[in-house]
């Protein structure tokens, strides 16, 4: 399996729900990654994690929790999200936490009302 | 401050005519640098990497360390070249610092 899988592919949620962001690679790297994307803009970086330990938090605010389970699985856990946080959220990997090649999933299409 | 430029939000060209999409980047140390594409309603992918000059469908970079400079290039543009491209140079942690992007439309 060489690529990176994204669940769910839209998300609609409330500012009161509670949901997860679920990214999964079976590719054996070590690094993953959180990115947000909205629309006709680059990627921002929001989270990285190094063998299964958070190793970069670009200051996101506390409503966004990124857990990793596994070396295969990163989860975004979403709580009490604002509407300005609609957007696509993208997981990546890499076979190294360094200046290695990221492989992107789909992403997910975040719309909080 | 680590800083990358690409220069043109939009670029415009005919089938068959040369492309160059601009990067500029400052970065202290040696630099490793990604072009990223995403075409529509695909996901991010690699274009193309200075250090093993990886690269697909034609495209070349070439790194000008005295113009600090990456620009891409393909002799001979394609209609499914239209895409966004992102010029993305390492920060110092070894993250990406992603460009503005550069939309690339090829008339037919």
């Amino acid at each position: 399996d060489t690529e990176v899988t994204q669940t769910p592919k839209h998300l609609v949620m409330g500012m009161t729900n509670k949901k997860s962001l679920k990214c999964e690679q079976h590719m054996g790297h070590r690094a993953m990654y959180w990115y947000k994307q909205k629309a006709k803009k680059p990627p921002e970086l929001m989270f990285v994690y190094s063998y299964e330990k958070l190793s970069i938090n670009e200051s996101v605010p506390s409503r966004f929790s990124p857990e990793c389970p596994n070396s295969s699985l990163l989860n975004l856990h979403l709580h009490a999200l604002q509407p300005e946080d609609s957007a696509l959220y993208l997981c990546a990997s890499s076979r190294e936490p360094s200046t290695d090649t990221q492989y992107f999933g789909p992403g997910t299409r975040l719309t909080v009302l | 401050a680590q800083r990358v430029t690409q220069p043109e939000k939009l670029l415009s060209v005919f089938k068959g005519a040369p492309v160059e999409l601009k990067c500029n980047y400052s970065y202290s140390g040696s630099p490793e640098l990604f072009w990223y594409v995403q075409y529509s309603r695909q996901r991010l992918q690699l274009l193309l990497r200075h250090i093993s000059r990886e690269s697909i469908k034609g495209f070349t970079a070439d790194l000008n360390k005295g113009e600090t400079s990456f620009h891409l290039k393909k002799p001979f543009a394609q209609e499914e070249d239209s895409a966004m491209y992102y010029c993305a140079p390492p920060r110092s942690n070894y993250q990406l610092i992603w460009g503005a992007g550069t939309k690339l439309i090829i008339k037919p």
